[in-house]
Parts: structure tokens; C-alpha cells; sequence
């Protein structure tokens, strides 16, 4: 099993639609979570830290689930710049000392549709 | 966050020969890293780059290899020693630690195509 499985998609939306993304982690020892987005041929870009039961950033949702060891990422009112592939990101120690621990999900895309 | 800068941004190397990679940040900061991602791939790290002493290395990666530096808390450089095909791949630069946040920032990448 992989320490952090997502969606495969791809996910093709129409603009204006809400979109959600799930991800799952294997290790119960991990601490800190986070979304990141990833543009075509660009490095990844923090989207949003997920903490405790979650967070919102305008449009954006991520929330946790530590007992069923699962995130998810919710875009409500898809635009077309939202089209990227989105990374689920786990560390498991909360100290930036065991950074070497940060395990990235194999991403998925999003295409967001005229 | 931080401006982080990586250079090159790209290169076409020939198999065999070594390319070094140097990051820098525009503040200092607690944590660098080198992460790589094969086309098609999600991010793998390599090692963490370690201020004064040899950086930790991942399972599957060695210092013959990848030799890294950080002489200092703002700038560290990747080497990427004995290229071959296997090697094309992007080499990106990541921080930890700017002000007192623990979120991870990467550079802009750089783009290695061994022939």
C-alpha cells in the first residue's frame, strides 16, 4: 500500500462546478498535512495547510479525517485557472526536523472546462 | 514565503559528465532539501541539505552520486555526478522554516536532459 494514495483521474469539470479530491494516508502517526498545486512544466505551489478538522481559503475546503486517515480537497466555482494537478502532501512529525518523513501523493489532475 | 532561485533552469548534458545545480533563498532558513521528479512522477526526496555538514540521504540515493553542499543558511547546490539517461529529470529546490512556519516552498526547478 502507498503512504499516500489520491484520486487517479484525471477530473474534467465544467467551469462553475464543485470538485473534490480525496486522499488517504497509511502512517496514523502523521501530523501535518497539506495540499499543494502543481501547473504544467512548474514547481509545486503550497495551496493550503490542512489542520485539526480542516480549513477553508475562499473557495477552497480541506478537511481531515484523522480516524479514517483521510483528506480531502473540495473547489467550489471551478475556474479555468484552477486546472492544475493537485498534490496531497503527509509528514508525519510535526517538527521540521523530520522533513526527510514528507511523502507526496502521486497528484491528481484537474481540468477545469470552458 | 520565500524567493527561492534555482540555476540553471534547464540543461542538455552529455552522458557521463556532472552538472551542479545551485539553489538560493532570499532569507535564511531552518531546512533545504533536493527533491526529484522523473516525467510523469510525483516528488521524491533526495536528501536534506544539512548548514556545515553532509547532507542525509534517502534510501536509493548516495553521495558519489548526488554530492550536495550548503555552506551557509541561504544557498546549497546539488551535484549530479556520472550522468546517464536515467538521470533526465527535474532537480528541485526545497525550504523549511521561513519566519516560524514549518511549510515547505520549492524553487522553480531545473530541467536536466542527459543524451
Amino acid at each position: 500500500r502507498k503512504e499516500v494514495e489520491q484520486d487517479p483521474g484525471p477530473f474534467n469539470v465544467p467551469e462553475g462546478a464543485t470538485v473534490a479530491f480525496n486522499c488517504t494516508y497509511s502512517n496514523s502517526a502523521s501530523q501535518s498535512f497539506f495540499w499543494y498545486r502543481q501547473d504544467c512544466r512548474k514547481e509545486p505551489k503550497l495551496l493550503m495547510s490542512v489542520y485539526s478538522s480542516g480549513n477553508e481559503d475562499g473557495r477552497f475546503t480541506a478537511q481531515l479525517n484523522r480516524a479514517s486517515q483521510y483528506i480531502s480537497l473540495l473547489i467550489r466555482d471551478s475556474k479555468l485557472s484552477d486546472s492544475a494537478t493537485y498534490l496531497c502532501v503527509v509528514n508525519p512529525n510535526y517538527s521540521s526536523g523530520s522533513a526527510r518523513q514528507l511523502t507526496f501523493g502521486s497528484g491528481t489532475q484537474l481540468t477545469v472546462l470552458p | 514565503s520565500a524567493v527561492i532561485s534555482q540555476k540553471p533552469s534547464r540543461d542538455i548534458c552529455q552522458r557521463g559528465t556532472s552538472l551542479t545545480i545551485q539553489c538560493q533563498v532570499d532569507s535564511q532558513v531552518t531546512m533545504m532539501f533536493w527533491y526529484r521528479q522523473q516525467p510523469g512522477q510525483s516528488l521524491t526526496l533526495i536528501a536534506t541539505a544539512n548548514q556545515g555538514s553532509e547532507a542525509t540521504y534517502e534510501s536509493g540515493f548516495v553521495i558519489d552520486k548526488f554530492p550536495i553542499s550548503r555552506p551557509n543558511l541561504t544557498f546549497s547546490t546539488l551535484t549530479v555526478s556520472n550522468m546517464s539517461p536515467e538521470d533526465s529529470s527535474i532537480y528541485l529546490c526545497s525550504v523549511v522554516g521561513v519566519g516560524d512556519s514549518y511549510e515547505q516552498y520549492f524553487g522553480p526547478g531545473t530541467r536536466l536532459t542527459v543524451t
